[in-house]
C-alpha cells in the first residue's frame, strides 16, 4: 500500500527563519505529489503539486518543493517564513492510475512573531 | 461557485445514535471522498466513490456507510456512533475521471463529538 512519511511533526520557528519539511513516499512507480496546507480552523488547500517535468516546483505564498526520485522524497521549503504561515502541512501522493491520495500525518508549524 | 459544501458543521451524538453527513459539490467532479482527521494521524480515507452509484472502502471504513445516488452528493452515515468516531470529517472531490492527478477540493469539515 502506498504510504507517506513526514518527519518532525511539530516545528516552531521565528519569523524570517527558513523552513524545510521532509516528505518521503513508498515506492510504487510513477507518482504525483502534493503539499496541502491547513490554516487554523480551515479546510485543506493545495499549496503546490508535482506531476512531471522540472523537479523543482513553485507554489503559492513563496513555497517550493523539490522532487528527488532517487530518494523518494518531495521536501517543502520556504526561505523566510511569516507569522501567517502558522498552519499544518500535509504531504500527499497518488500513483499512476490511482486517483486516491495517501496523506502523511502532517507537520504542525508554528511561527513566532 | 460554492465548491464542496458539508453539512452540518458541528454535531454532538450520544453513543449508539445515528446520523448522516452530507457532502455536495457543484464542480461536476467524478470522484468524491470522505476523510477523517485526528491529531497526529493526518487524514485517513474512510470511503470513496468513482462515480454516481459506485462506492468503495478506503483505509478505515468500519462503522461507516456511504451512498452516491446523485453525482453531486456523497453521504456518510454512522449507524451506531461510538466515541472512537469523534473526529473532524472532511469531504473532498476531484475530476474529471480521466485526470488521476487533479488536486482535491475540500469542504470545510464537520466536527463530530460522540459522548
Amino acid at each position: 500500500a502506498q504510504s507517506v512519511s513526514q518527519h518532525n511533526h511539530h516545528v516552531i520557528l521565528s519569523e524570517a527563519a527558513s523552513l524545510e519539511l521532509g516528505c518521503n513516499y513508498s515506492y510504487g512507480g510513477t507518482v504525483n505529489l502534493f503539499w496541502y496546507v491547513q490554516y487554523p480552523g480551515q479546510h485543506l488547500q493545495l499549496l503546490l503539486k508535482y506531476f512531471s517535468g522540472d523537479p523543482l516546483v513553485k507554489g503559492i505564498k513563496g513555497f517550493e518543493a523539490e522532487f528527488i526520485k532517487s530518494k523518494f522524497s518531495f521536501n517543502l521549503r520556504k526561505p523566510s517564513v511569516q507569522w501567517s504561515d502558522t498552519a499544518e502541512y500535509f504531504c500527499a501522493v497518488t500513483y499512476y492510475g490511482n486517483n486516491r491520495l495517501a496523506f502523511g500525518k502532517g507537520n504542525q508549524v508554528v511561527v513566532i512573531p | 461557485n460554492a465548491g464542496v459544501t458539508q453539512t452540518p458543521k458541528f454535531r454532538v451524538l450520544k453513543t449508539g445514535q445515528s446520523m448522516t453527513l452530507l457532502c455536495a459539490q457543484d464542480m461536476n467532479h467524478e470522484y468524491m471522498y470522505w476523510y477523517r482527521q485526528d491529531p497526529g494521524m493526518g487524514l485517513r480515507l474512510i470511503h470513496y466513490s468513482v462515480g454516481e452509484g459506485t462506492t468503495a472502502k478506503g483505509e478505515v471504513p468500519d462503522g461507516y456507510n456511504v451512498s452516491r445516488l446523485k453525482k453531486q452528493n456523497f453521504l456518510l452515515g454512522l449507524e451506531s456512533a461510538a466515541p472512537s468516531q469523534t473526529s473532524v470529517y472532511f469531504c473532498a472531490s476531484n475530476g474529471p475521471a480521466t485526470s488521476y492527478n487533479s488536486p482535491l477540493h475540500f469542504g470545510n469539515g464537520t466536527r463530530l463529538t460522540v459522548t
